[in-house]
């Protein structure tokens, strides 16, 4: 079975403090995607990064950066420096490849308040 | 290129009227899928279509019907509605790298 846990369920920091937003999976596929999700106050939906599970070499995106540990089954996401924008609720998600995204298992994410 | 759209916004429903929530997309994905978030519940899958004319349930398709007649469109049809089903729903298409893009959601209130 896939399981993907997000355990913080809210994280307060204060603006330009650093914060990673921790996502641990399970799963027996042995190809996977690992996605992370942003969902600002306005309610929609934004694609992040998909990183393959054959990859485990760490992104950076300008502030954003993720933290791909097979041995550790967990896929982190660290905001550098946060600002009041990166407010929002955060979802890890975890997909079989070549599944066309239909089986993809959200987290139950993470809500992120930077107050200025 | 607009991506995923989805009308209406905001719908309000009384229990028993039926309704159809659009969804489009532009990018010529063969996946789209329905999903709605909940407080608590995370985004769980309604029903998902892997082309034009196939169409397959997913975790909580009750209450609800879906067709794909063209790649662009995936309508999701609430044949008479409950006030379980006050959620908020959101369409996405995605192509084989499983990459999901959303639609900006409906925000619907059954009473």
């Amino acid at each position: 079975a896939q399981k993907v846990t997000q355990a913080q369920t809210e994280i307060s920091v204060v603006e330009k403090e650093d914060v990673t937003l921790d996502c641990v999976y399970e799963t027996r596929d042995t190809t996977y995607y690992l996605f992370w999700y942003k969902q600002p106050p306005s309610g929609e939906l934004v694609f992040l990064i998909r990183r393959n599970s054959f990859d485990e070499q760490n992104e950076i995106s300008g502030r954003y950066s993720w933290n791909f540990q097979k041995s550790t089954s967990s896929f982190n996401f660290t905001i550098t420096a946060s600002q009041v924008v990166d407010s929002a609720v955060y979802f890890c998600a975890l997909s079989p490849t070549y599944t066309g995204g239909f089986k993809t298992i959200f987290g139950a994410g993470t809500r992120l308040f930077v107050k200025a | 290129n607009a991506g995923v759209t989805q009308t209406p916004k905001f719908q309000v429903l009384k229990t028993g009227q039926s309704m159809t929530l659009q969804c489009a997309q532009d990018m010529n994905h063969e996946y789209m899928s329905w999903y709605r978030q909940d407080p608590g519940m995370g985004l769980r899958l309604i029903h998902y279509s892997v082309g034009a004319g196939i169409t397959d349930q997913g975790e909580v398709p009750n209450g609800y019907n879906v067709s794909r007649s063209t790649t662009e469109d995936f309508p999701l049809r609430l044949l008479s509605a409950a006030p379980s089903q006050t959620s908020v729903y959101f369409c996405a298409s995605s192509d084989r790298s499983d990459t999901q893009y959303f639609g900006p959601g409906t925000r619907l209130t059954v009473l």
